[in-house]
Order: C-alpha cells, then structure tokens, then sequence
C-alpha cells in the first residue's frame, strides 16, 4: 500500500510565481517529514524538512506546511526559479522504526518556465 | 570524495547473471541504507545498515539479493539470478548517528537486466 503519495506526476509554473507542491500520508506513526529534489542522472537530495510538532517550517524561498489532522504537507517555493526544475520527492519517517528509514511519495516533476 | 560514492554507474547485463553494487559512504556515517527506484516512482526501502550489521532487511524483495557490510564501512549490493524486473537504478544512502532523518544520497547505480 502507498503509504505516502503525490498526486500530482508534474506541475508547470511560470517564473517569479508560487509553486505548491502536494503530499497526502496514510501512517499515523510517521513523525518527521522531508523534502527531497531530484536532478536527472543525480541522487536525491535533502531540501527542508518538518517535524509533527510543528506546522510550518520555513527556509528562504522554501516552506513546508504540515496539517496532521488532514494528513497532508504541502512544499511552497516561491519565487519559484528556473533552476528549481526538477523532480520533487516527498519523504516520511516513523520515530520506532529502524534508523532514519525513509517512506517516499513517487514525486512530482516541476517545470518553471522563464 | 565528501559525498557518498557509488560503483558502477551504470550495469548492463544479461537476464540469469552475478551482479555486485557498490556504495561508499561519507566518511564518519554509521547508517548505510540501500534503495532501488524504478522507472516513475520514488525510491523504495531495501535495507539498512548499523555499523557492520544489517538492522533492518524487510525491503529485500527476495532472496536474490544480499547485502554486506563487513568493516562498517563500504557495502555491496548483491544480485543473484538476475531478472528483467530487476532493472532500475539502485540507490544508496548514508547518515549519521545524530541524523535526525536526513539521508545523504550518492548519484546511483543503473542496472539494465537484458
């Protein structure tokens, strides 16, 4: 079962405006939430992440909102760039399980057009 | 290097073979996990590392595959038997002690089963 997911495959915006990225989880064990951006021939790597006691993580033109009850976190880039074209890959993790094992969305690809 | 290194690059080969992945982790990093990402999804656990032990291995899809650690430090991914659904870039990743949830990911390795 997907126990965290990404809705939508792709999304296209234009420069300078807002990109929002979406993730729905099913766990009610997970606890930490991440962000992960993803180049073509490249390894994920880490952008932002949130833990459930917050609701709101910002980090310059990145913020990851978090709705618990609703089970669903959203990545907010604005203003989006150019250079943030790429596969965007939301991440889970359950405080007793092993280590920093991560649950992952199947990710969106993001287009921002000059 | 500083990042998490990862050998080869890319693997093709032939639908019954040996194959062997290997990853070397940032340097100081106790946590060594293993992921597989296929084509339009997003990374998939396999198994995780504490120092030279496997604490975790409930994402081996089967027991084709094996993995070691054997100074707690490099690892190698082992396929046997090679089938075609093999076929996807295998990730690696490490972390450390006091991570709290954040994977360092090396670029991956593209296995092509024919």
């Amino acid at each position: 079962d997907q126990q965290v997911k990404q809705n939508s495959p792709s999304l296209s915006v234009q420069e300078g405006r807002i990109s929002i990225l979406n993730c729905d989880y099913t766990n009610s064990m997970f606890d930490y939430f991440l962000w992960y951006k993803k180049y073509p021939a490249e390894g994920p790597t880490f952008l932002i992440s949130i833990s459930s006691i917050k609701d709101k993580n910002e980090d310059g033109r990145f913020t990851v909102f978090l709705n618990k009850s609703a089970k669903h976190l959203s990545l907010h880039i604005v203003p989006s760039q150019p250079g943030d074209s790429a596969v965007y890959f939301c991440a889970a993790s359950a405080q007793e399980t092993s280590g920093s094992r991560l649950t992952f969305g199947e990710g969106t690809q993001l287009t921002v057009n000059p | 290097g500083a990042g998490v290194s990862q050998t080869p690059s890319n693997k093709v080969t032939e639908k019954g073979k040996y194959v062997e992945l290997r990853c070397d982790p940032i340097s100081g990093h106790t946590a060594l996990y293993w992921y597989r990402q296929s084509l339009g999804q997003g990374p998939e656990f396999l198994i995780y590392f504490q120092g030279t032990g496997a604490a975790d291995d409930s994402g081996l899809p089967n027991d084709r595959f094996f993995a070691v650690r054997p100074e707690g430090s490099v690892s190698t991914l082992k396929i046997q038997r090679t089938e075609r659904g093999d076929s996807a870039v295998y990730l690696c990743a490490s972390s450390s002690l006091v991570s709290t949830g954040e994977l360092f990911f090396g670029e991956g390795s593209r296995l092509t089963v024919l």
